[in-house]
């Protein structure tokens, strides 16, 4: 059981912009920032988005965060067959101060 | 260009012993802080811990008292000594480079390829 509560599943078609919760509490989201990354299967997790809202050199502006109250959003416009991946959302928990994710969001482009 | 390789998984019996190893390139250990973080077959992300730029280390509830992280500053490394290892420790591990503790929730702007190890007799 994720500290983080992620939707297990979420589809798009190509173009259509999608987005990905993660809901959380006033320990974690509610005070802390938020971190995602972009998963494909046998590799190494990506940084996509820190900061609620910031991403790192490299990542296309396709990819945004935002985050209100105890949750967080990652949304992907202009889906591409590409973007076909887990998504994990991650935050700073005060207690027991760690790092904690989400359980991650398969996404499928249709 | 800023690298991570890790070394040192396999598959070893529960109670036994591995470490792990992460030589890293492009940048200086020493000088950040670095992160294990592992997944459990099929599972979700779990940091484990984490050892920063002054050497002192903080662990995940999970691991406390079992494993143990430390560096090489000469070789650029950072290893995780996991002992009395058990079956729900079975996964992939990364080492990463981690930013912005203290100040935002840290992230990992780096990872390695990840090694697996296995806990199975």
């Amino acid at each position: 059981q994720s500290v983080l509560t992620q939707p297990p599943s979420a589809s798009g078609t190509p173009g259509q912009r999608v987005t990905v919760s993660c809901s959380g509490s006033s320990s974690n989201i509610g005070r802390n920032t938020v971190n995602w990354y972009q998963q494909f299967p046998g590799t190494a997790p990506k940084l996509l988005i820190y900061k609620d809202n910031q991403r790192p050199s490299g990542v296309p502006d396709r990819f945004s965060g935002s985050k209100s109250g105890t949750s967080a959003s990652l949304a992907i416009s202009g889906l591409q067959s590409e973007d076909e991946a887990d998504y994990y959302c991650a935050a700073w928990d005060d207690s027991p101060n760690v790092v904690v994710f989400g359980g991650g969001t398969k996404l499928t482009v249709l | 260009e800023v690298q991570l390789v890790e070394s040192g998984g396999g598959l070893i019996q529960p109670g036994g012993s591995l470490r792990l190893s992460c030589a890293a390139s492009g940048f200086t250990v020493s000088s950040n802080y670095m992160s294990w973080v592992r997944q459990a077959p099929g599972k979700g992300l779990e940091w484990v811990s984490v050892i920063d730029s002054g050497g002192r280390t903080y662990y995940a509830d999970s691991v406390k008292g079992q494993f143990t992280m430390s560096r090489d500053n000469s070789k650029n490394t950072v290893f995780l000594q996991m002992n009395s290892l058990r079956a729900e420790d079975t996964a992939v591990y990364w080492c990463a480079r981690e930013q912005g503790r203290g100040v935002i929730t840290p992230y990992f702007d780096y990872w390695g390829q990840g090694i697996l190890v296995t806990v199975s007799s």
